[in-house]
């Protein structure tokens, strides 16, 4: 049973244009929320992540979003860079383990 | 910030042999490490979670015999294939976690296994 069910699977978006990731769970005990991203033979970097008590986390041109109700937290890239091609993951943590999305392949057109 | 150095970043090696992977917290303490295995254009999968001093705890699937992880000290952790066969060709990827309520986890570039 995946934990984290992440969509789109693969996203385009043209230069400046705004890429979003949407991430949802069903465990309420998840208290961590974060987002990584990876570049192709490379392991995952740690991007934002946020706890379930803020419903907004900013960091540069990366927002997340998160619903706790709706159970469902978003990645927004804003003025997207043909740099931030890669994929994304979104994950969730309780109890010493990491839950992780599917991934997301965007590529940025110039 | 956190930096995790995972070794070697490539390795091929012979059917029936065995290979280790190390992977070290430069400048945090780990008292947990993980090891997930990634395939072409999927995500991370679990493999086993290695806690400082204690025995690892593997996930549902994962034969332990195969792979042989050591958590000896707070800053390394290796993962060893053991008896490595093709299908044991994969990314192979490390990740640490300092202690706290918010750490994140840390990861290793990863090492790409290819067993002829």
């Amino acid at each position: 049973q995946q934990q984290v069910k992440q969509s789109p699977q693969s996203l385009i978006v043209q230069k400046g244009g705004i890429s979003i990731i949407n991430c949802a769970y069903e465990n309420t005990a998840f208290d961590y929320f974060p987002w990584y991203q990876q570049f192709p033979g490379k392991g995952p970097a740690l991007l934002i992540a946020i706890r379930p008590d803020v419903s907004e986390k900013k960091e540069g041109r990366f927002t997340i979003s998160f619903n706790k109700s709706a159970k469902q937290f978003s990645l927004h890239i804003m003025d997207s860079q043909p740099g931030d091609s890669a994929t994304y993951f979104c994950a969730a943590y309780n109890f010493n383990k990491f839950y992780f999305g599917s991934g997301t392949k965007l590529n940025v057109k110039p | 910030g956190a930096v995790v150095s995972q070794h070697p970043s490539w390795v091929i090696c012979k059917s029936g042999t065995s290979v280790k992977i190390e992977c070290r917290s430069l400048d945090f303490q780990a008292t947990t490490m993980f090891w997930y295995r990634q395939f072409p254009k999927q995500s991370l999968m679990l493999m086993a979670t290695s806690n400082e001093g204690s025995k690892a705890t593997y996930e549902q699937g994962v034969e332990k015999d195969k792979f042989l992880i050591n958590h000896a000290s707070l800053t390394l952790s290796t993962l060893t294939v053991t008896s490595a066969h093709p299908e044991d060709s994969s990314f192979y990827i490390c990740s640490a976690r300092e202690l706290g309520v918010d750490s994140p986890l840390h990861f290793g570039n990863g090492t790409r296994l290819t067993v002829t």
